[in-house]
């Protein structure tokens, strides 16, 4: 059973303090995402990683930064965490050349910025 | 039907009956669609999925109907349970199948009620 497991399943943060979100399977997946999913918007991709140290951007990587030092670990960094970014975020894991039909998500963390 | 907005379209079924969720979208030159079903406190979960070339695809208890025509899905649930309660939500994705080259898009989401 793959598993994928977020820090923190509810955070509260202050305007401008650094925030990071961990995200860590254990199914040796080599393609990595972070979502944040609002209300009447769906998710939206903010970055993707197909392999360590490598990342590319989704569809709305702005005040967003990632990390992959590790396979199994993805992390989402927000520089300066603004009240706009209060969302629910949920990270999701694929094998290298799998479908979207064996995507894995992690349970979520819902951030609220102050 | 699906829609943007605050406010996520329901639907409330009794135990036993069928629920029919609609989805439309927006790509026509997506090939590829995803149901998925979100429960409270979880992550989505892949339920269902079908390719352009399909019009109709059926797994246990679910049945995805795609009409390319007027670019609509829809998610036919058999005999609906107190379980299967939750946010279902599509996604399509252009080009390439179902694999990862190329982004989904995801619906906002039809929250699913089924009284007892």
């Amino acid at each position: 059973d793959v598993k994928v497991t977020q820090s923190s399943r509810y955070l509260v943060k202050r305007t401008g303090e650094k925030v990071f979100l961990e995200c860590v399977q254990d199914m040796d997946h080599e393609n990595m995402f972070w979502y944040r999913q609002d209300p009447g918007l769906g998710l939206r991709l903010i970055y993707f990683s197909y392999d360590v140290k490598m990342k590319e951007k989704g569809d709305i990587p702005e005040g967003y930064s990632v990390s992959r030092e590790k396979k199994e670990r993805f992390s989402l960094i927000l520089e300066s965490a603004s009240t706009n970014q209060t969302s629910m975020y949920l990270c999701a894991t694929m094998k290298e050349g799998g479908n979207y039909n064996e995507q894995f998500f992690g349970p979520g963390t819902r951030l609220t910025v102050l | 039907g699906e829609s943007v907005g605050l406010h996520l379209p329901t639907l409330s079924v009794q135990e036993g009956d069928n629920s029919i969720i609609n989805c439309a979208y927006s790509n026509s030159a997506s090939d590829y669609f995803i149901w998925y079903k979100q429960e409270s406190g979880k992550g989505p979960q892949f339920i269902i999925d079908i390719r352009s070339n399909m019009d109709k695809r059926q797994g246990q208890r679910v049945t995805v109907l795609l009409n390319k025509t007027v670019k609509h899905l829809s998610l036919q649930i058999a005999a609906t349970q107190p379980g299967d309660s939750a946010v279902y939500f599509c996604a399509e994705k252009e080009g390439g199948g179902g694999t990862s080259y190329g982004k989904l898009t995801f619906g906002q989401g039809t929250i699913l009620t089924v009284h007892p």
